[in-house]
């Protein structure tokens, strides 16, 4: 079946450092790709998305590339910021488009 | 345009009773699913409407069940319940022909 596994957490990182989040996925076919940010206390926001291979989503200096040789789709930023600390998550979505699968999520805490 | 909004954001509930969540979507947006979100399962599908008809359904048992309303509007009813249901509801919309979905700020239950 589906399943994403992205890298466990907490990531510390000192302002301005370069971010890495790893993420795979196990999928029939090639599912569009998400990474969603949850900030404390709230929903989830879409940060980018993918929708075939070699894609790159991008937004706010994030990026990630759909790379489907290696099934990954690993999250980039090269400069973080104290206001980046949340919890990021990688999901694919089922090939009827109807319900996301989501990865245990990353804690991102960046310091100043 | 406004977000997806949930009613209510918080409550207290003791096991047994029963709950009701209502979700709005994105004006236009015809598709919603739910999640539930819990620090040890993470964040786990629990249905999607499209129309007024579930297309899918998560693996929960039959004490969650849901409904749309012709206007797209959602709710989730969570009967009987039991301590584990205390959790972060997660409402998500979609236009329903995109693989977007945007999520709602969450109702926070929790069953004492």
């Amino acid at each position: 079946g589906n399943s994403v596994t992205q890298m466990e957490g907490p990531v510390t990182l000192s302002e301005e450092a370069f971010l890495t989040i790893n993420c795979t996925y196990t999928a029939t076919g090639y599912p569009s790709l998400f990474w969603y940010v949850q900030y404390p206390g709230e929903g989830l926001q879409l940060l980018l998305k993918a929708t075939k291979a070699d894609d790159k989503g991008s937004n706010k200096g994030f990026e990630a590339t759909y790379r489907k040789e290696t099934t990954s789709f690993h999250l980039e930023k090269g400069s973080v910021q104290v206001s980046d600390s949340a919890v990021y998550f990688c999901a694919l979505i089922n090939q009827a488009g109807t319900a996301l699968i989501f990865g245990k999520g990353t804690t991102l805490s960046v310091s100043s | 345009k406004a977000g997806v909004t949930q009613t209510p954001r918080y409550l207290i509930k003791t096991r047994g009773q029963q709950v009701t969540l209502s979700c709005s979507p994105i004006s236009g947006h015809r598709s919603v699913s739910w999640y539930q979100q819990t620090p040890g399962q993470g964040l786990q599908f629990l249905f999607e409407y499209f129309s007024e008809t579930q297309r899918n359904k998560g693996n929960f048992p039959g004490r969650f069940s849901g409904r749309q309303f012709s206007n797209s509007r959602s709710e989730m009813n969570v009967s009987t319940l039991e301590l584990g249901d205390s959790a972060l509801y997660l409402c998500a919309s979609s236009l329903g022909d995109d693989v977007a979905w945007f999520f709602g700020p969450g109702t926070r239950l929790t069953v004492l």
